[in-house]
């Protein structure tokens, strides 16, 4: 099984600057890599896949990139809203995985 | 739109059984493949079992491998998630969601549904 690691666990960032996320893959997943935002209380909401392809309806703020075992999630300029728990899931082997989770928080 | 919308959850003591449901009414639901995800509570995400569009197809974690069952029924456009043999680790939210398939490959989970909480206990 691929064990997905991401860093840091907390990021403490104020509005309207940029938080960059780390997802560590044990083996190698090329590009099979998607990332999810999930806010208290919803389901996880997909916004990248292909490690750098935005899902239908997200913002150009939030990129993706990185291929093999090394990927980040950027958001550009934090808005109110981008305030939650960020995953990443890799989709090269089974089982699929995701990582523990990187929660950003208002600084 | 694809609005997905799990049942069934509840409290279940150890050793018990019950069933999931998840039902779609916003696409040909026929046709594409499902998967259940779950997180325990205040963790992570952890896929549990997928079913391919034809259902011929069925795919479980090995935590739960010989006592959950997934399955569908396309004319009710529902799936459902049949767990058996409950421990106090099973709970968890379970999340139904729709599977993104690239070839034969099985990708993403996009969208899901709004979770119903499972809790095993005595």
């Amino acid at each position: 099984e691929i064990v997905m690691t991401q860093s840091p666990a907390t990021l403490s960032v104020s509005p309207g600057e940029r938080a960059t996320l780390s997802c560590r893959a044990s083996q190698t997943v090329t590009i099979n890599l998607a990332w999810y935002q999930q806010k208290p209380g919803q389901a996880p909401r997909l916004l990248i896949y292909g490690a750098s392809t935005r899902a239908t309806g997200i913002p150009a703020r939030f990129s993706g990139s990185g291929s093999g075992t090394e990927f980040t999630l950027t958001i550009s300029s934090l808005q109110s809203e981008d305030f939650a728990v960020y995953y990443c899931q890799q989709y090269n082997n089974w089982p699929r995985t995701f990582g523990q989770g990187t929660k950003v928080e208002i600084k | 739109e694809v609005q997905l919308l799990e049942s069934g959850g509840g409290l279940v003591q150890p050793g018990g059984s019950l069933r999931l449901s998840c039902a779609d009414s916003g696409f040909t639901f026929s046709n594409y493949a499902m998967s259940w995800v779950r997180q325990a509570p205040g963790r992570g995400l952890e896929w549990v079992s997928s079913i391919s569009g034809s259902g011929t197809s069925t795919y479980y974690a090995d935590s739960v491998k010989g006592r959950f069952t997934i399955s569908r029924d396309d004319s009710k456009n529902t799936l459902y998630l049949l767990m058996n043999s409950l421990r106090g680790e099973d709970t968890a939210i379970y999340y139904c969601a729709k599977d993104n398939l690239l070839a034969t490959s099985w990708c993403w989970f996009d969208p899901w549904g709004q979770g119903t909480l499972v809790t095993v206990s005595s």
